[in-house]
């Protein structure tokens, strides 16, 4: 069964510095992999997706993220914490024949300080 | 280009009564998912609709179901309400079922059964 796992409940970093929330995952295929963000009482964004074309992928808001097939990982970066990115983030893996069917992570609550 | 909506936004309602939530995809897109969003459990699949057609369904007992009309606006019910059933329910659209339409979520109903 598919799943992915998300290191870290919450997280906390300083304006400017660098943000990794960490993902891995398991599948029996060739995973679709995504990243969420969630504001306060707002639904779900796409932040970036992985569908195998190319394993740096570039999201929104200056997001990228890495698929690491030899580590089973896909951890979210940012190179410098902006305070507007605090918020949760989820890592999702799409169940294996259905693609609008997501799995996701417990999510990650970013803290960014002044 | 109108966001997902779902209504209403905020719901009270007591145990053992039934509730129906709405939602409006964005125009043009034809697949319609609701996910549950709850503290302890996170982010679980409650059901898809493609072309007013379930295509997957979660792990959810049969007090929850839902339709998908002509026009692709869609509806979930749950009758008899439990208290457990007290969470953020969360529409999302996408244009098609391939992975090259990722989901765009509402920002939710808030469901708090008393």
């Amino acid at each position: 069964a598919q799943s992915v796992t998300q290191l870290g409940s919450h997280v906390s970093v300083s304006e400017g510095a660098l943000v990794l929330l960490r993902c891995n995952y398991s599948s029996s295929v060739p995973p679709y992999l995504f990243w969420y963000v969630q504001y306060p009482n707002q639904g779900l964004q796409l932040l970036l997706k992985y569908t195998s074309a190319a394993t740096l992928v570039k999201g929104i808001n200056g997001f990228e993220a890495e698929f690491k097939k030899s580590e089973t990982s896909f951890h979210l970066t940012k190179p410098s914490a902006h305070m507007s990115d605090a918020a949760e983030y989820f890592c999702a893996v799409s169940d294996v024949g259905a693609t609008n069917k997501l799995i996701f992570g417990t999510g990650t609550l970013l803290a960014v300080q002044p | 280009k109108a966001g997902v909506t779902q209504t209403p936004r905020y719901l009270i309602k007591t145990r053992g009564q039934q509730v129906t939530l709405s939602c409006s995809p964005i125009s043009g897109h034809r697949s319609v998912s609701w996910y549950q969003q709850t503290p302890g459990q996170g982010l679980q699949f409650l059901f898809e609709y493609f072309s007013e057609t379930q295509r997957n369904k979660g792990n959810f007992p049969g007090r929850f179901s839902g339709r998908q009309f002509s026009n692709s606006r869609s509806e979930m019910n749950v009758s008899t309400l439990e208290l457990g059933d007290s969470a953020l329910y969360l529409c999302a659209s996408s244009l098609d079922r391939t992975h090259n339409s990722p989901l765009h979520f509402g920002n939710g109903t808030r469901l708090t059964v008393t």
